[in-house]
């Protein structure tokens, strides 16, 4: 398959409690990224990470925080989720040659009541 | 500030028609351009690079850094090309960081 799994698929979740989303990767390519697609704003980048601990901030940060222990694993987590949460993320990942763009993850549908 | 600009949100085209989705983009550097494709509810797939110039599903793209635009094209569409279209910049830096279009939905009429 694609090398990038996502879980869980899809999630309904109460305001104020957390949640982590996970991606997965078995290319052992150093940049994975987090990105929410929401209609009129197509997507936008929440936080990246360029190496194992090493993550940064995207456009879209505040309510969210990553990590990434290891190579293969990149968490996105909503500290206290809020309905302006509600979105499809999507996990990307790219190689050492930025030409070859992403490969995404299949999204994980959140939602937020 | 970098932007990527795709104009239309849907654009209705009748099967066998000429299709041109719009991109436009603003960053000070040297460019990558990219257009990704996401049929209903799936994941989004790489369609072209501006650096390989290459045709897939009979779709082009070309790099106009005159007019800064990388506006995709075909010739005639297919009602299998009906789906969500985004353009993407590439920053010249080494996070690999894509700038993602708003996106046009491409509706293909029979």
């Amino acid at each position: 398959d694609a090398g990038i799994t996502q879980s869980p698929r899809h999630k309904v979740t109460e305001t104020g409690t957390p949640v982590t989303l996970r991606c997965h990767q078995t290319e052992n390519h150093r940049y994975m990224y987090w990105y929410r697609q929401d209609p009129g704003h197509g997507l936008r980048l929440i936080h990246y990470s360029y190496g194992v601990k090493d993550t940064d901030k995207g456009e879209v940060s505040d309510g969210y925080s990553v990590s990434r222990s290891k190579t293969e694993d990149f968490l996105l987590t909503l500290e206290s989720a809020t309905s302006s949460q509600t979105s499809v993320y999507f996990c990307a990942i790219s190689g050492m040659d930025r030409t070859y763009g992403y490969t995404f993850g299949s999204g994980t549908r959140l939602t937020v009541v | 500030a970098q932007r990527v600009t795709q104009p239309e949100k849907l654009l209705s085209v009748f099967k066998g028609a000429p299709v041109e989705l719009k991109c436009n983009y603003s960053y000070s550097g040297s460019p990558e351009l990219f257009w990704y494709v996401q049929y209903s509810r799936q994941r989004l797939q790489l369609l072209l690079r501006h650096i390989s110039r290459e045709s897939i599903k009979g779709f082009t793209a070309d790099l106009n850094k005159g007019e800064t635009s990388f506006h995709l094209k075909k010739p005639f569409a297919q009602e299998e090309d009906s789906a969500m279209y985004y353009c993407a910049l590439g920053l010249s830096s080494n996070t690999g960081k894509l700038i993602f279009g708003q996106g046009t939905t491409l509706q293909v009429k029979p």
